[in-house]
């Protein structure tokens, strides 16, 4: 069961910015753990695209950016590309579940 | 280059085992946590198992508790799950995934993923 929720999908004109949400509790987000990205592209595995909340891993571009304030983080894209559709996900660590949890995920349209 | 290649999937009826493993290479395997995600085809991911650089910690989503077993050869460089009892709703993509410390206790995260092994139980 995911407990980050995420809006299924969200879509924007090339060049336009788009942000996907993840809101999560007080045993996961709000209770300080980092959040983490993934971008996955269409038959292909997940690839980390911000870690740590904000930190962009060498390679990914400075078009994605994430945040975190509360129990909430968001992933900001912009200047939006057609490579750029894909399924995203989020993930933390719950202290109730002891374990990692993932967002439900959001597919990206670039219209 | 870090390569994660994972094997073992197929097709099994409900009720019977299957295990996967998972062979690391292009870095030095036992300084790491190592993880296993499933993703049913077309819907979410799902974190399924840790297991820490020594397999002193080892943790279990619920839905697997009890059932699936992790463990890992440091000299092999490999991953493993047993897949115990096996349901419908186990049927999925399975990835293994590196950690980036050697905990794989809470805060961390996954990188990079192999490309996953596809378990299909049959009812």
């Amino acid at each position: 069961q995911s407990v980050l929720t995420q809006p299924p999908s969200v879509s924007g004109a090339p060049g336009q910015r788009v942000t996907i949400s993840c809101t999560g509790s007080s045993s996961n987000i709000g209770a300080g753990y980092d959040v983490h990205w993934y971008q996955q592209l269409p038959g292909a595995a997940p690839k980390l695209l911000i870690s740590g909340d904000s930190n962009r891993p060498s390679g990914i571009p400075d078009r994605f950016s994430g945040s975190k304030s509360g129990a909430s983080a968001s992933l900001a894209i912009t200047g939006l590309q057609a490579e750029d559709e894909a399924d995203f996900y989020c993930q933390s660590y719950d202290s109730s579940l002891s374990g990692y949890v993932f967002g439900t995920g959001t597919k990206v349209t670039v219209l | 280059e870090v390569q994660l290649v994972e094997s073992g999937g197929g097709l099994v009826q409900a009720g019977r085992s299957l295990r996967l493993s998972c062979a690391a290479s292009g870095f030095s395997f036992d300084d790491y946590a190592m993880h296993w995600v499933r993703q049913v085809p077309g819907k979410g991911l799902e974190w399924v198992s840790s297991i820490s650089w020594h397999s002193g910690y080892i943790g279990y989503a619920d839905s697997v508790k009890g059932r699936f077993t992790i463990s890992r050869d440091n000299a092999k460089k490999s991953l493993y799950l047993q897949m115990n009892s096996l349901r419908p709703e186990d049927t999925a993509l399975y990835y293994c995934a590196k950690d980036i410390g050697s905990s794989g206790r809470g805060g961390s995260w996954f990188d990079p993923w192999g490309q996953g092994t596809l378990v299909t139980v049959s009812s």
